[in-house]
């Protein structure tokens, strides 16, 4: 496809349990982004690839979520042992990066709405 | 927290009207840009402004930057109906730090 696609688009999750979330990157970008966003809330940065290297995961709230890029397209946002404070919008983007010089605009997959019950 | 703020939170307008939106942050400005985002969609990019320049324009967009301030300004101007949605900034050469966003409802 054109654009950053997100799967599923909507999960409801039982506290306690794992889940998977996809992200399709546009094709060529080599930037990847994954925000959480909280309903009325503005996106908040949780982790960032450089084609396979994960080079920041400041945002990461606990070490029950964890991010890869094993080929250095799609990535997959795991969360282990759910809890409700979990529940958000999470969103993936990616860019075409050329370097620090340029600083280019990121496009955003439609999200993944998680709820965790 | 570095999230930027903005405002104001909601603006409720007529068409026809513009509408100003204005976020600043506690850290300095590297790159700033405006997002849009139609309920329970993902965000759109609309216009990036470098930290070196002041102003910008593209079609009914205007946006303002002030480094010094660290702060910047959305302005629509004749909005339409279909501009109804909430407005972020967001700030960073690499990861982005996004506003709070500001809704706006243009009203027929």
């Amino acid at each position: 496809g054109a654009g950053v696609s997100q799967s599923p688009r909507y999960k409801v999750a039982k506290r306690g349990q794992d889940v998977a979330l996809r992200c399709d990157p546009i094709s060529g970008h080599v930037s990847l982004f994954w925000y959480q966003q909280a309903l009325g809330q503005g996106p908040e940065f949780l982790t960032y690839f450089q084609n396979e290297a994960q080079l920041d995961k400041s945002g990461l709230p606990s070490d029950r979520f964890f991010a890869e890029r094993p080929e250095g397209s799609v990535s997959t946002l795991k969360i282990q042992r759910t809890q409700q404070e979990d529940s958000a919008v999470y969103l993936c983007a990616s860019s075409l990066r050329l370097g620090q010089i340029l600083n280019t605009e990121a496009f955003f997959g439609q999200g993944t709405r998680l709820t965790v019950v | 927290s570095q999230q930027g703020e903005e405002d104001p939170q909601a603006l409720s307008i007529q068409e026809g009207e513009n509408a100003t939106m204005n976020c600043s942050y506690k850290t300095s400005i590297n790159n700033l840009q405006w997002y849009r985002q139609n309920s329970g969609r993902g965000l759109v990019h609309l216009i990036l402004i470098r930290s070196n320049e002041r102003e910008k324009h593209s079609g009914r967009l205007r946006v303002t930057l002030d480094t010094s301030k660290k702060s910047s300004s959305l302005l629509i101007t004749a909005s339409r109906a279909a501009d109804t949605a909430s407005y972020f900034c967001a700030n960073g050469a690499q990861k982005l730090v996004f506003g709070q966003g500001t809704r706006l409802t243009i009203n027929p």
